[in-house]
């Protein structure tokens, strides 16, 4: 097992269009998460998944980002109608309950323009 | 609600030097987590040390230390004898122990730059 993979990297999408970002976890950790980053800040945390049940979500989370996690498996993030607010670094964590340090993937950097 | 304070934007040393990175947090919770990242400019966040609330006894792993006190809530990081590979961002952050209570807050993050 390599990590966390996030993907894409990077994505470039017009103001109002509608992105999809993918993670994929440790295989053996049943935990997800999803933090947003914007530049010179700390990681804010967007939600949560416990297997396949959203157990927490931020007020950041606004009604047009979506998250699911279909089998407890992998995750995606959808952003809806993008907005240049939106621009960030979307990190995703995976752990394996207890009390130990998440593992994060590299992050997608969004640049709506 | 929680809160934690890194208020050292940027610190730059020559390398070998000590530097000292502070951490100050806010909660209300008698028990809870502390934790230190290290963020690369790769952007990948990396997990360096966790710490309970209740087990004060300050930690050393090779160059890294770090001092927990809790009277007067800081967790600071200490990097002895530092080097260039050091270079990065680090974030404290702060989790809550309660059942459910999963998210880390971060602090906003200390850019540290070893000079050769």
């Amino acid at each position: 097992d390599t990590g966390v993979s996030q993907d894409p990297r990077h994505k470039i999408t017009k103001r109002g269009q509608n992105v999809t970002f993918r993670c994929d976890p440790i295989s053996e950790h049943n935990r997800l998460y999803w933090y947003r980053q914007t530049l010179g800040q700390g990681p804010e945390f967007l939600t949560y998944f416990q297997n396949e049940a959203q157990l927490e979500k931020s007020r950041l989370l606004s009604d047009r980002f979506s998250a699911e996690r279909p089998k407890g498996s992998f995750s995606t993030l959808e952003i809806q109608r993008t907005e240049q607010g939106d621009s960030a670094m979307y990190l995703c964590a995976s752990s394996s309950g207890g009390n130990y340090g998440y593992t994060f993937g590299s992050g997608t950097r969004l640049t709506v323009v | 609600a929680q809160k934690v304070t890194q208020a050292q934007t940027e610190i730059s040393v020559v390398e070998k030097e000590d530097v000292t990175l502070d951490c100050v947090y806010e909660t209300r919770d008698t028990t809870y987590y502390l934790f230190w990242y290290k963020q690369p400019p790769s952007g990948e966040l990396v997990f360096l040390i966790r710490r309970n609330s209740f087990d004060e006894q300050n930690e050393i792993s090779g160059r890294y230390s770090w001092n927990f006190q809790k009277s007067t809530s800081s967790f600071n990081f200490t990097i002895t004898a530092s080097q260039v590979v050091d270079s990065a961002v680090y974030f404290c952050a702060l989790r809550r122990v309660i059942q459910g209570a999963q998210k880390l807050v971060f602090g906003q993050g200390t850019r540290l730059t070893i000079n050769p």
